[in-house]
């Protein structure tokens, strides 16, 4: 374990299910962050959260919400989502946003879009 | 926009023998992210290198960067299977640090 869990490891959803996704670290970051990997494509960087506020949204399309309710939790909500949407979404952290600071990556929720 | 390239983008090593996997990027940075990632597993970091002329060494891998040459490389001493996973670069840009990545190099290595 890297010390940032994200649940579920796995999640297959329908194109009109709602659902989440859960990072938690409690390794006294203060940045938080999400990202997408798709086969065969770089890690996209989707979200940036430091000391709870959002920092960063790299053009990400409104079915995916980010919640950041403190800086031990972060989630991302999903509705209505397309089949090209399945992918490993990996969350990660670091002490804050700012140049050193190593990230650490959670495991990564593998979603299939049905 | 900045693009992080790496290659080979599939490596299959005998082990024993020695490589090294590449990574260009095409803007100024001077900090440098080696990941490793084993299939469904999350992505470990294996080296930042912070500074121009850097080198860093654990095990039989080692990494580089040259700055002027936006050029970092990971060589791969005497392989052996356990070095099988995929390996990633990561560059960081901008004041919001911004961390970008390659695409990845597989390394598979067989007896």
């Amino acid at each position: 374990e890297t010390g940032v869990t994200q649940t579920p490891r796995h999640l297959v959803m329908g194109m009109t299910n709602k659902k989440s996704l859960k990072c938690e670290q409690h390794l006294g970051h203060n940045a938080m962050y999400w990202y997408k990997q798709s086969a065969k494509k770089p890690l996209e960087l989707m979200f940036v959260y430091n000391f709870k506020e959002q920092t960063e949204n790299n053009s990400v399309p409104s079915r995916f919400s980010p919640e950041c309710p403190n800086s031990s939790h972060l989630f991302l909500h999903l509705h209505t989502l397309q089949p090209e949407d399945s992918a490993l979404y990996l969350c990660a952290s670091s002490l804050r946003q700012g140049f050193g600071y190593g990230y650490t990556f959670g495991s990564g929720t593998r979603l299939t879009v049905v | 926009e900045l693009k992080v390239e790496q290659n080979p983008l599939f490596l299959s090593m005998q082990e024993g023998k020695n490589y090294t996997i590449y990574c260009n990027y095409s803007t100024t940075s001077d900090r440098l992210y080696w990941y490793r990632q084993d299939p469904g597993k999350s992505l470990e970091s294996l080296f930042v290198l912070l500074s121009n002329g850097a080198v860093k060494q654990e095990g039989r891998l080692m990494a580089s960067l040259d700055t002027k040459a936006r050029l970092s490389t990971l060589h791969i001493t005497a392989a052996v299977h356990d070095l099988s996973a995929t390996y990633f670069c990561a560059v960081v840009t901008g004041t919001a640090s911004k961390l970008t990545f390659g695409t990845g190099t597989r390394l598979q290595v067989t007896l």
